[in-house]
């Protein structure tokens, strides 16, 4: 089946500090893989998206390659800001027809001052 | 463009009673999807509609679940007799799809947050 796993969290981090999430995937197919983003109160943001092997899906400031070979869409942010504490959550797509999202269990980010 | 709307965001119901959730997409497309999300797990698929037809049900929705989406906008998901179990984020999506290629980008509520005591 499709599924999709990520480094469980919290991931704490300085203001300024380089940001790895891992998220590695497993997949009938070619799917399109995502970042989803939530922050606190709000629903999930699309982050940033790959829908081929070796594309760069990128957005303020993040950015994750999709890599067939390791099956991995890990997600990296040079420096990050306060504002960037939330929790991220990979997902992956299997162009079916419908393109139902499989989640990952989500990673949290908190950054400190 | 005011987003996927959600009502209401917070409901608190003794086991057995049944609850109704509302999305409203975004006016334009035509897909609408119900996830749900458990504490400390990513959002899981419920179920999706093209317009007013329901194509597709995932084993998670019980026969105590029922989404309709009568006029292909707004669409009510009600859970009858509920239990501890269902307490959960529901989450409701909408997008523009238009082929089966490329990325179908969906844009996701607030949620409705369901304790059942």
């Amino acid at each position: 089946g499709n599924s999709v796993t990520q480094m469980e969290g919290p991931v704490t981090l300085s203001e300024e500090a380089f940001l790895t999430i891992n998220c590695t995937y497993t997949a009938t197919g070619y799917p399109s893989l995502f970042w989803y983003v939530q922050y606190p109160g709000e629903g999930l943001q699309l982050l940033l998206k790959a829908t081929k092997a070796d594309d760069k899906g990128s957005n303020k400031g993040f950015e994750a390659t999709y890599r067939k070979e390791t099956t991995s869409f890990h997600l990296e942010k040079g420096s990050v800001q306060v504002s960037d504490s939330a929790v991220y959550f990979c997902a992956l797509s299997v162009n079916t027809g419908f393109q139902k999202l499989v989640f990952g269990t989500g990673t949290r980010l908190l950054v400190s001052p | 463009d005011t987003g996927v709307s959600q009502n209401p965001r917070h409901k608190i119901t003794k086991r057995g009673q049944n609850v109704t959730f509302r999305c409203d997409p975004i006016s334009e497309h035509n897909r609408l999807y119900w996830y749900r999300q458990t504490l400390g797990q990513g959002p899981e698929f419920l179920t999706y509609f093209q317009n007013e037809a329901q194509l597709e049900k995932s084993r998670l929705l019980s026969d105590r679940f029922s989404a309709e989406r009568p006029k292909g906008s707004f669409s009510t998901l009600e859970i009858q007799r509920t239990e501890q179990g269902d307490s959960a984020m529901y989450l409701c999506a909408s997008s523009l799809f238009r082929t089966p290629s490329g990325a179908n980008v969906l844009t996701f509520g607030a949620g409705s947050r369901l304790t059942v005591l």
